[in-house]
């Protein structure tokens, strides 16, 4: 199946800008995800992007993916407290989606 | 839309009870998909259903799991017997198509324990 693997930790100080690393396997994946998970909370869709994309930006959100090297990063500009929470990757094939281990960002003061 | 709605939100059992996992998708919603999360495997996914019928089980971990979507409004997740290792949490969620860009909306999750 599809490997997906993230980092498991981040750090950042309230309003700095977080960085959320994610590499894949599979180059044939159609479109690609990033997910944030709140304590005791489902997963919530932040963004997506099509994998003909090079970047994609939505508010404080930049999305940026690098096909070659099979590479996607998610950027969140000015982190807020409530940014804290668990950040999943995930590539879609046909129906499926593979998810990364998840990267808890903690914001502090 | 009250969203994905998922029952129990938690349940503790004994090894080798049954358990049963409920979910009902948002209205209108054509596929369900049924998730399970651990510390140790992440996020993977079971099965999922396209118009009630199951399409990929192919993630379902063994002959103890079962699941079925009996209508448009309602699917359940059975263990039987269950065992420790199955404890996790297990979440449902719906997509209005399957299409690529379609959002997948999760319920908040049961958490199961099984002592």
């Amino acid at each position: 199946g599809e490997d997906v693997e993230q980092s498991l930790f981040l750090s950042v100080r309230e309003g700095d800008s977080s960085v959320i690393n994610c590499t894949y396997t599979d180059s044939s994946s159609t479109y690609l995800y990033w997910y944030k998970q709140e304590p005791g909370a489902g997963l919530q869709l932040l963004t997506y992007i099509f994998s003909n994309m090079d970047m994609k930006q939505d508010q404080r959100l930049t999305v940026l993916l690098n096909k070659k090297d099979k590479h996607l990063s998610l950027r969140i500009a000015d982190t807020q407290t409530g940014d804290s929470a668990i950040y999943f990757c995930a590539v879609r094939r046909d129906y499926k989606l593979s998810f990364g281990a998840g990267t808890t960002v903690t914001v502090r003061a | 839309d009250a969203g994905v709605i998922q029952s129990p939100r938690h349940e503790v059992t004994e090894m080798g009870q049954e358990v049963t996992l409920r979910c009902k998708p948002i209205s209108g919603h054509d596929y369900l998909f049924w998730y399970r999360q651990t510390m140790m495997r992440g996020l993977e996914l079971l099965i999922y259903f396209n118009n009630n019928v199951p399409i990929d089980d192919s993630g379902m971990p063994e002959d103890r799991f079962s699941a079925k979507m009996p209508n448009a409004s309602f699917s359940t997740l059975k263990i039987q017997p269950s065992e420790p290792r199955d404890s996790a949490v297990y979440f449902c969620a719906s997509s209005l198509s399957g299409g690529a860009t379609d959002t997948q909306y999760f319920g908040p999750g049961t958490r199961l324990t099984v002592l």
